[in-house]
């Protein structure tokens, strides 16, 4: 199987900041990669597919980046709102895993 | 616009059968070309993917737990369903259902949370 090794596992960031997560796969996934985006008690939200193309109405603050084995996410501008835990997924083989997480907090 | 909702029980002994259901609208299973999976997430913890069936029938299974894991697909309720045979604690989680393209899961429900416990 595939794994997904996300870091930091926390941030903490203030409103306006630029903000960046980065996922790296144990093996080539070329830019088979999406991005969600997971509040407390909700579900998770796809934000990001295929490594850089952002789903139909997320803010153009959101942006990923990479190929291969490493690939970044960006939040160009903290808003209060974007308080979350933010995944990495492989879509490159079954079982598609996910990155342990990021808890993004405010400062 | 699709929405997915799970059901089932919430408390479940251990060695028993867990058995969820997800309701699907906005979408029809029968017609539409996505795989309906399962994915769960235990508290304070990761997203581990279950399965996925397609409007065919045909599965695919986690192989940490393909051996318990039987998902299937009622397409005249516009329903599939999970159950997770020989439950431990380790199997309490939030369990949410969601629409699999070929790419990413775009659409998923608001999630379940199934307690293992005697």
């Amino acid at each position: 199987d595939i794994q997904m090794t996300q870091s930091p596992s926390s941030l903490s960031a203030s409103v306006g900041d630029r903000v960046t997560i980065t996922c790296q796969a144990s093996q080539d996934i070329s830019n088979f990669l999406n991005w969600y985006q997971q509040k407390p008690g909700k579900a998770p939200k796809l934000l990001i597919y295929d490594a850089s193309n952002l789903e139909t109405g997320v803010p153009s603050r959101f942006s990923g980046s990479g190929s291969g084995t490493d690939f970044t996410f960006t939040i160009s501008s903290l808003q209060p709102e974007d308080i979350a835990t933010y995944y990495c997924q492989q879509y490159d083989s079954l079982p598609p895993a996910f990155g342990q997480g990021t808890k993004l907090e405010i400062k | 616009q699709v929405q997915l909702q799970e059901s089932g029980p919430g408390l479940v002994k251990p060695s028993q059968t867990l058995s969820l259901t997800c309701s699907v609208s906005g979408d029809s299973i029968s017609s539409s070309n996505y795989y309906w999976s399962w994915i769960r997430q235990p508290a304070g913890k990761g997203l581990e993917w279950i399965g996925r069936i397609y409007t065919s029938g045909s599965t695919n299974y986690n192989p940490s737990l393909k051996s318990r894991v039987t998902i299937s697909v009622d397409t005249s309720k516009n329903q599939f369903s999970l159950k997770l045979s020989s439950v431990t604690a380790a199997d309490t989680a939030v369990y949410y259902c969601a629409r699999e393209s070929s790419s990413s899961s775009d659409s998923w429900g608001q999630g379940t949370l199934v307690t293992v416990s005697s």
